[in-house]
């Protein structure tokens, strides 16, 4: 089993949605939990990172973690066709260490 | 405030050659984390690099090398070119402490 998994979809859906995107993860130890976006041909950029569970809030974005259950999820939002990208979940243990990615859902926002 | 860079933008090797990629991390950050793209396989951890030492490295062969210089500065190197060594290579670095890591643009390397 894949330390973390993602859903590759592609998930489409029209602008103005709210779009949630998830993450199981089978490592206990992991803490700390990010969401990059990727654009097409692009580097990954950081989104949103929290720590242990709960909510974080940036904007139209929400990333929530239940430890309990080793589920992440990020929703967006009155989507935009901006937000077309793959969304990537990575988590990790303690400091200065190796992200483990999920391979990422490739969302499509139709306008 | 500069991000992370990467060279070249695009590389194109044959089978059996050696490739070398560049990054210059975020001024500040002592670590350098290489990681591979490949199509349908995701992101996978290569090297680590932290105050010029590897500290961590993935489950890569031998032929898949590095350094870190004075300047915290980095170089991949791979030996040996085989057509599954195609992908974009994408280069991350952090400050000490934080887990919060930030990418380059990547080298996109393709072997014929």
């Amino acid at each position: 089993q894949k330390e973390v998994e993602q859903d590759p979809g592609p998930l489409s859906v029209p602008e103005g949605a709210i779009v949630s995107l998830n993450c199981t993860y089978s490592n206990s130890a992991f803490q700390y939990f990010m969401w990059y976006r990727q654009y097409s041909r692009k580097g990954p950029e950081l989104l949103m990172y929290t720590y242990s569970s709960g909510n974080k809030e940036d904007g139209r974005f929400t990333a929530q973690v239940d430890k309990s259950s080793k589920y992440i999820s990020l929703f967006i939002r009155d989507s935009q066709p901006s937000d077309s990208a793959t969304y990537l979940c990575a988590s990790v243990n303690s400091g200065n260490t190796p992200l483990v990615f999920g391979k990422g859902t490739r969302l499509s926002v139709i306008a | 405030e500069a991000g992370v860079t990467q060279s070249p933008t695009h590389l194109i090797k044959t089978r059996g050659q050696q490739a070398t990629l560049r990054c210059s991390p975020i001024s500040g950050h002592t670590s350098v984390y290489w990681y591979q793209q490949a199509l349908g396989l995701g992101l996978q951890f290569l090297l680590w690099y932290d105050e010029g030492e590897e500290r961590n490295r993935g489950n890569f062969p031998p032929r898949f090398s590095g350094r870190q210089f004075p300047n915290y500065s980095s170089e991949l190197n791979v030996n040996a070119l085989e057509l599954e060594d195609s992908a974009l290579y994408l280069c991350a670095s952090n400050p000490r402490g934080p887990n919060e890591q930030f990418f380059g643009p990547g080298t996109r390397l393709t072997v014929l």
